[in-house]
């Protein structure tokens, strides 16, 4: 059973960057994998930021982005706004399976 | 503009059935992959089922055997039968499209219990 790791919280700074990783237990991802970037806001429905790796949806901020890091699916917020604090879950395709990481709560101080 | 309303749910005692539906719209579902995944009270997402646009058919290893993922497409609407219900099935289910058309539903509340 593929588990992914995902860091448990971070904290930026307003107008920071901060980039969050996604460790998959299975090894490298690659974009045959297809990671999605879902934010979650607390009594809401996540939403997809990112797809196919690096894809943005319309509704994506630009100040998000999307890639592979060392074979790690990775969340780059550069610019960090209060309404960004959230939690931020990695989700990939492995093996005709979707698995989701654990998610990172997201903090903006 | 894609928009998915999930309904269904409800409260169901512990081996009963239950049927969730997801009607689609800005979106034909023949033509687009669809999941459904759940979050368990204040838990982290769980991915469900896939159902791609060949109709083939992906679960998770904690529902196989007792849920089923469906869609009719002359109504546009994704399904997910399940049965033998337990406790641990309790959670909001989402239904999500793939790729571009990556919206979620609001989510529909399931409860196991006796």
């Amino acid at each position: 059973q593929t588990v992914v790791t995902q860091e448990p919280s971070l904290t930026v700074s307003p107008g920071g960057t901060v980039t969050l990783t996604c460790d998959s237990s299975t090894g490298a991802v690659t974009s045959g994998n297809y990671p999605y970037w879902l934010q979650q806001k607390p009594g809401q429905a996540p939403r997809t930021l990112i797809y196919d790796t690096n894809a943005r949806h319309p509704w994506t901020p630009a100040r998000f982005s999307g890639s592979l890091l060392g074979g790690k699916p990775a969340l780059t917020l550069s610019g960090a706004r209060p309404e960004d604090e959230a939690d931020y879950y990695c989700l990939f395709t492995y093996d005709g399976a979707r698995v989701f990481g654990g998610g990172t709560k997201l903090t903006v101080l | 503009e894609v928009h998915l309303l999930e309904s269904g749910g409800g409260l169901v005692q512990p081996g009963g059935p239950l049927r969730l539906s997801c009607a689609a719209s800005g979106l034909t579902l023949s033509n687009n992959g669809m999941s459904w995944v759940r979050q368990a009270p204040g838990k982290g997402l769980e991915w469900v089922s896939d159902i791609v646009g060949s109709g083939a058919t992906y679960y998770a290893d904690s529902v196989k055997g007792r849920f089923t993922i469906s869609r009719d497409n002359s109504k546009n609407t994704l399904y997910l039968q399940m049965n033998s219900l337990r406790a641990d099935d309790t959670a909001v289910y989402y239904c999500v499209g793939h790729g571009g058309s990556s919206t979620w539903g609001q989510g529909t509340l399931v409860t196991v219990s006796s």
